[in-house]
């Protein structure tokens, strides 16, 4: 059974530029959040969506934007990227009818020249 | 809103016992912990859930109190395999909200 997986592994863009990244949940899980990682810092909750929708988001500016299909996998999108951009990401996914516990993916490190 | 862990860094050598505490002014519906290794994702260790219960699995275990919000991480034993950043995530549960708010990592290096 596979767990969370995430492509790419490692992004380098340069300012103003957009990414995509990309995310499969486990087996069974219907929920995806996404999460950003600042080198030294805790993981902070960007969004979360189920059934195609976005239903949570955390503090984060209108350039994250992300989409689910039909399939659980969901991307994330960051529009006119900034240094400060840089950081891992992580995608989480769990069974919406309990939250009991997020898997993590392997996370994409984006970085912004 | 972010969790306050304490302490932020932490140095045993194998054998010794280690407790990492977590804190919120918030309300929380439950306590999630995830241990990362560099480079790594983060992995889960255990929830606990309002009501003050305490879990645990092997040399590892933890307690939330409910009434102060606060929830510690219990290492016991510790092995060369237990460093690593340990992370509180909590769960305010607020209108049906599920997502985790990490606090900012403690530290762990086990030495021989």
């Amino acid at each position: 059974d596979a767990g969370v997986t995430q492509s790419p592994t490692h992004l380098i863009k340069t300012r103003g530029q957009q990414v995509t990244l990309r995310c499969s949940p486990k087996s069974g899980h219907d929920t995806v959040s996404w999460y950003q990682q600042a080198l030294g810092q805790g993981p902070q909750f960007i969004f979360q969506y189920y059934e195609e929708e976005e239903r949570q988001r955390g503090n984060f500016p209108d350039r994250f934007s992300g989409h689910q299909f039909p399939n659980y996998s969901s991307e994330l999108n960051v529009n006119a990227l900034l240094l400060g951009d840089s950081a891992l990401y992580l995608c989480a996914s769990s069974p919406r009818r309990e939250f009991i516990e997020q898997f993590f993916g392997p996370g994409t490190r984006l970085t912004v020249l | 809103q972010q969790p306050v862990q304490s302490p932020q860094a932490v140095i045993l050598r194998e054998g010794e016992d280690a407790v990492i505490n977590c804190s919120s002014s918030k309300a929380l519906y439950s306590v999630h912990w995830y241990r990362q290794k560099h480079g790594e994702a983060p992995v889960f260790l255990m929830i606990l859930l309002k009501g003050g219960e305490q879990k645990g699995h092997d040399k590892i275990s933890a307690s939330f109190n409910e009434k102060k919000q606060q929830s510690s991480l219990y290492l016991t034993a510790s092995q060369l395999s237990y460093s690593g950043t340990y992370f509180c995530g909590t769960d305010p549960r607020i209108q049906g909200a599920q997502k985790l708010v990490f606090g900012q990592g403690t530290r762990l290096t086990i030495n021989p």
